[in-house]
């Protein structure tokens, strides 16, 4: 079953706006993962935010972590065209460090 | 470095055709693969989770018979569909993890699109 929820599950803006989306999810986590995915390619990992962490950047990314809550954002800031992408949380769980992936926002940047 | 290889990328064949899938990391060796099953504009569904040299643990829901898993080595992993039916049309992506730490991330292949006619 689906442990995350993310938010919007689509969005469309301008290039050089900021994106903003969320991840929701349920249980207890070791750490939480945000990936790219482009039309019909794999995955590409983006960054991985532990549980004790409350934020985390990476170039134009910002993650943040809020356990409390059982919440966390991603903001890719100063879009380009490239961004244009489906972006999905995943929360890594258990000894197994097996990954439940959330719904996915697709992200539309517009030149 | 962390690259994996996924082959091939698209596979097209008739029903009843057993279908293998390879799934290889380049640069680095991976304690633990994962396969996964992606149908159009929904998220990855766990399949199965494949340490070397032993069996693959497979995801509720999923038949081990139907879908066959061997991590024979440290860079590779075969996911082979048996009889394959139009209804195991999909998107199949596989991960690969190397180390046995919790904050390891999973390195994608870019998946193999199969349709079954």
């Amino acid at each position: 079953s689906q442990q995350g929820e993310e938010d919007p599950q689509a969005l469309s803006i301008q290039e050089g706006e900021n994106a903003t989306m969320n991840c929701s999810y349920k249980t207890s986590i070791n750490n939480l993962q945000w990936y790219r995915q482009n039309s019909g390619r794999g995955l590409v990992h983006l960054i991985l935010i532990r549980s004790n962490e409350r934020e985390k950047h990476s170039g134009r990314l910002r993650v943040t972590l809020d356990t409390s809550k059982k919440s966390s954002s991603l903001l890719i800031t100063a879009s380009r065209a490239a961004d244009t992408a489906s972006y999905f949380c995943a929360t890594g769980l258990g000894g197994a460090q097996k990954l439940v992936f959330g719904q996915g926002t697709r992200l539309t940047i517009n030149p | 470095g962390a690259v994996v290889s996924q082959h091939p990328s698209w596979v097209i064949c008739k029903s009843g055709t057993s279908v293998k899938i390879e799934c290889r990391s380049l640069d680095f060796q991976a304690t633990t693969m994962f396969w996964y099953r992606q149908f159009p504009k929904q998220s990855l569904m766990l399949m199965a989770t494949s340490n070397e040299g032993s069996k693959a643990t497979y995801e509720q829901g999923v038949e081990k018979d139907k879908f066959l898993i061997n991590h024979a080595s440290l860079t590779l992993s075969t996911l082979t569909v048996t009889s394959a039916h139009p209804e195991d049309s999909s998107f199949y992506i596989c991960s690969a993890r190397g180390g046995t730490g919790s904050n390891q991330p999973q390195h994608f292949g870019d998946g193999t699109r199969l349709s079954i006619l």
